[in-house]
């Protein structure tokens, strides 16, 4: 199946910081890719959707200023939390779909504190 | 709106017994009903993809079946090392994103 990376694979971070994540198709030109949230217990949910040099699409309920994504090649997504607290706390991950199948990427923790 | 409801939310079988996993959807314009496996700290892992009623595959001791409503994963003979938690998702005819499922634990006991 299709490559993705992730990294960092975990990060730990003090309240009011910015982190980045970085989602590298390894494999493949992804045009497109897609940013999922996962608290504990609870399902995955889309957060926005990154499109290679165009504004990513994102969806209800999620900040757009705080969530910042970026598709700068098509090898490559980046989403950095800006001013971070702890309900931030969650589990992220990267998603690309070659041929209509929807790989994931190995998922970033990140832990405000 | 999509919605993903997996059955039940956790499940302990004996090594060697087998099961079926649910998952009732609903969907405006179905374009793939997805399994994956998921374990503990780690990204989805692609399993299945079904697109129309009727439609089943299969992998080693897992078989996806696909209805209108419905899908369900049966596990034929499962061992210890096919516990996780199994991931049901959609993709509908509004967007690309799937909408998930909050997932089956599955756990197989030796």
């Amino acid at each position: 199946g299709a490559v993705v990376s992730q990294h960092p694979s975990w990060v730990i971070c003090k309240s009011g910081t910015s982190v980045k994540i970085e989602c590298r198709s390894l494999d493949f030109q992804a045009t497109t890719m897609f940013w999922y949230r996962q608290f504990p217990k609870q399902s995955l949910m889309l957060m926005a959707t990154s499109n290679e040099g165009s504004k990513a699409t994102y969806e209800q309920g999620v900040e757009k200023d705080k969530f910042l994504i970026n598709h700068a090649s098509l090898t490559l997504s980046t989403l950095t939390v800006t001013s971070a607290h702890p309900e931030d706390s969650s589990f992220y991950i990267c998603s690309y779909n070659p041929v209509e199948t929807q790989y994931f990427g190995p998922g970033t923790r990140l832990l405000v504190l | 709106e999509d919605q993903v409801t997996q059955s039940p939310e956790a499940l302990r079988l004996q090594e060697g017994e087998s099961s079926s996993l649910n998952c009732s959807y609903t969907v405006s314009g179905l374009r793939g009903l997805f399994w994956y496996r998921q374990d503990p700290g780690k990204g989805p892992e692609f399993l299945f993809t079904l697109y129309s009623a009727g439609e089943e595959k299969e992998k080693e001791r897992l078989k996806a079946t696909l209805t209108k409503k419905e899908s369900f994963l049966h596990i034929t003979a499962p061992k210890p090392e096919d516990s996780a938690t199994y991931l049901c998702a959609v993709r509908g005819g509004g967007a690309d994103g799937l909408t998930f499922g909050k997932g089956t634990h599955l756990i197989i006991q030796p």
